[in-house]
């Protein structure tokens, strides 16, 4: 079965705090995202990679950076939290070639006090 | 402008009810358009695609205008599970996995 895991469900951190969200998917895909979700704005993409070492900047890339060292993994950081940071936080993979499905995680929910 | 505008609702409907939600995009390049499911407190999953010349998944159906730049989607005899927020997606480029989602439209069936 498809999976993609999310290393936190909830996070409490502190303003100034660097701030690590890790994502594994199992189903070998190309493409990995990042998407935070707020009330009334949707899901805005963050940052998403086509390879491994690769990433691209998406829609809200400031405040934040990411890291895949390997196929499977996709790291976020956030090198120092603020509040407005705030948020339920998803990861995502996808095939190559733009099926359009996405297979999110759980979701993390980051709130920085 | 937002890429993609959807109603956010909610739409409040009886069992048994047709309900539809529409959703504009804003780019004519956009390539592949699909609809997605969110139940509360949980991720995105795909529903269906949609295809130009329409397409059908049981009770749900879903409807392409390229000319005037929206989807639809459209669910008869609602059962109590179908409420959730339905998001509207939108694939600007078809080689890449970038999409664009719509803020979401929240349903609840009531008995």
């Amino acid at each position: 079965d498809v999976k993609v895991t999310q290393s936190s469900r909830y996070l409490v951190k502190r303003t100034g705090e660097k701030v690590f969200l890790e994502c594994v998917q199992d189903m070998d895909h190309e493409n990995m995202f990042w998407y935070r979700q707020d009330p009334g704005l949707g899901l805005r993409l963050i940052y998403f990679s086509y390879d491994v070492k690769m990433k691209e900047k998406g829609d809200i890339p400031e405040g934040y950076s990411v890291s895949r060292e390997k196929k499977e993994r996709f790291s976020l950081i956030l090198e120092s939290a603020s509040t407005n940071q705030t948020s339920m936080y998803l990861c995502a993979s996808s095939l190559g070639g733009g099926s359009g499905e996405l297979f999110f995680g759980e979701g993390s929910r980051l709130t920085v006090l | 402008r937002k890429e993609v505008e959807q109603d956010p609702g909610p739409f409040n409907v009886p069992e048994g009810a047709t309900v539809a939600f529409n959703c504009t995009y804003s780019n004519s390049a956009s390539q592949s358009f699909f609809w997605y499911r969110q139940d509360c407190r949980k991720e995105p999953k795909l529903l269906m695609s949609v295809y130009s010349s329409g397409n059908e998944d049981g009770r749900f159906t879903a409807q392409l205008n390229r000319a005037s730049q929206y989807i639809s989607l459209l669910i008869r005899d609602s059962k109590l599970s179908d409420s959730a927020t339905y998001l509207c997606v939108v694939n600007l480029l078809s080689n890449t996995g970038k999409l664009i989602f719509g803020q979401g439209t929240t349903l609840q069936v009531k008995p």
